[in-house]
């Protein structure tokens, strides 16, 4: 059963940074390409990012390029997101996803919310 | 970027009725677009990709269709566990990009 559980959300300051992780399991992590899509409270679906097997490739939306970084570990099966200069647009539920272009499965989710 | 623009933003259905969801692009994507149902409090799960196919385990009542700009996703025989938010997503182009989502409830 393909698994995709994310981890290190929270309450932030605004200005600082956080990580989050996405770990995943049942299926041969390093064959595919993951993403990072986020989702502000009770609005729409926003790509953050892609990265490809063996992390040669990184894509972002534009408007996030200089803030967020993907990264991934084949050998911990777990995909990552540093977010660094964090602002309340920030705030949102952010999920992992496995891409085959289109996201074949998400995680759960996890909430990240930017407040002083 | 390409807009994606769905439309109803909300939908009110009975039971056993037929349900359409429209999404038009800003360019041609060609078939590069899928479908996703999100539930409340959880996340999306994928209907329909390259606009026709669909997913293993969805139900046969769900099926898309279209091409060059213009697609829908149909549900027929509506039942209560399809209440959901509907998005589509078009992978044709970077950054890839979502509709605004159709709330469809039931009436």
């Amino acid at each position: 059963e393909v698994k995709l559980v994310e981890s290190g959300g929270g309450l932030v300051q605004p200005g600082r940074s956080l990580k989050l992780s996405c770990a995943a399991s049942g299926f041969s992590f390093n064959d595919y390409w993951m993403g990072w899509v986020r989702q502000a409270p009770g609005k729409g679906l926003e790509w953050i990012g892609e990265i490809n097997q063996d992390s040669s490739t990184i894509n972002y939306t534009p408007s996030l390029k200089d803030k967020f970084t993907i990264s991934r570990d084949n050998a911990q099966n777990t995909l990552y997101l540093q977010m660094s200069k964090l602002g309340s647009e920030d705030t949102a539920i952010y999920y992992c996803a496995r891409i085959v272009p289109y996201f074949d499965y998400w995680g759960q989710g996890v909430m990240v919310t930017v407040s002083s | 970027d390409i807009r994606m623009t769905q439309s109803p933003a909300s939908l009110s259905a009975s039971l056993g009725e037929t349900v359409n969801i429209e999404c038009l692009a800003s360019e041609d994507i060609y078939s590069d677009l899928a479908w996703y149902q999100q539930k409340p409090g959880k996340s999306p799960q994928l209907l329909i990709y390259n606009a026709n196919s669909l997913q293993n385990g969805v139900p046969s009542r769900f099926s898309g269709s279209g091409s060059g700009t213009q697609y829908s996703l149909k549900i027929n025989s509506l039942q209560s566990e399809d209440v959901a938010t509907y998005f589509c997503q078009q992978y044709n182009n970077y950054p890839p990009t979502f509709g605004g989502g159709t709330k469809l409830e039931l009436k």
